[in-house]
């Protein structure tokens, strides 16, 4: 299975600031056929199922505000808040959809 | 609005089995893949397995083999996920999660998530 490491596990930032977080895999999900890494990108609140964010490691879906960015390198992906608000307040998930079965990471909580 | 709607939380016993569904709307039922995630306490999330609705092609998580089956039944876009034999750390939040369609041992994002079902499995 692909191991998907996330760091930190919690971190505090202020309002307005930036959040950042980092999610290793194990091996590549890079896809030699469409050139993509199949990375994707959850946001969850308490008692609330995870919410679509990002796919595709960078495209941002429908409905969710553009503070919200993914990037990559390699094997390396990072989901960043540019400017945290209050409601961004959750723990973030990444995903690989490369190998099956499909595998996350163990979670970031971010507070304010 | 696309949606996918589970049944109620249960409690059962060590041994025996769980039937859980996912009532979907809003979309063409049999258009997109529909997988099963949990996630216990406090802890990440696992999946399951997976369900192609269109022909009832499955494919589970090799730790749940021969103790969970999906299916379906297309006529009320209902998917169901039974895990038998349970035991006390299946405890836990399932979910379905609809995914575009892909093929076997392929996968996308999921998106979107239903509401969840807690099953409690305690003596």
């Amino acid at each position: 299975d692909i191991v998907m490491t996330q760091s930190p596990d919690s971190l505090a930032v202020s309002l307005g600031e930036r959040a950042t977080i980092n999610c290793k895999s194990s091996q590549t999900v890079l896809s030699v056929s469409n050139n993509k890494n199949h990375l994707a990108w959850y946001q969850q609140k308490p008692g609330q199922p995870p919410r679509l964010l990002i796919y595709w490691a960078s495209t941002r879906d429908s409905g969710v505000p553009d503070r919200f960015s993914g990037s990559e390198s390699g094997t390396d992906f990072t989901l960043t808040i540019s400017s945290l608000q209050a409601e961004d307040v959750a723990v973030y998930y990444c995903q690989q959809y490369y190998g099956t079965p499909p595998t996350f990471g163990q979670g970031t909580k971010v507070e304010i | 609005q696309v949606q996918l709607v589970q049944s109620g939380g249960e409690v059962k016993r060590p041994g025996a089995s769980v039937k859980v569904s996912c009532k979907a709307s809003g979309y063409s039922f049999t258009d997109y893949d529909l997988n099963w995630v949990r996630q216990a306490a406090g802890q990440g999330l696992e999946w399951m397995g997976w369900m192609n609705p269109s022909n009832g092609e499955t494919g589970y998580a090799e730790k749940f083999q021969g103790r969970v089956s999906i299916t379906r039944i297309t006529s009320i876009t209902t998917a169901y996920m039974e895990l038998s034999s349970l035991r006390t750390d299946d405890t836990a939040v399932y979910y379905c999660a609809r995914a575009p369609k892909c093929g076997t041992r392929c996968h996308y994002w999921f998106d979107p998530w239903g509401q969840g079902t807690l099953v409690i499995v305690s003596s």
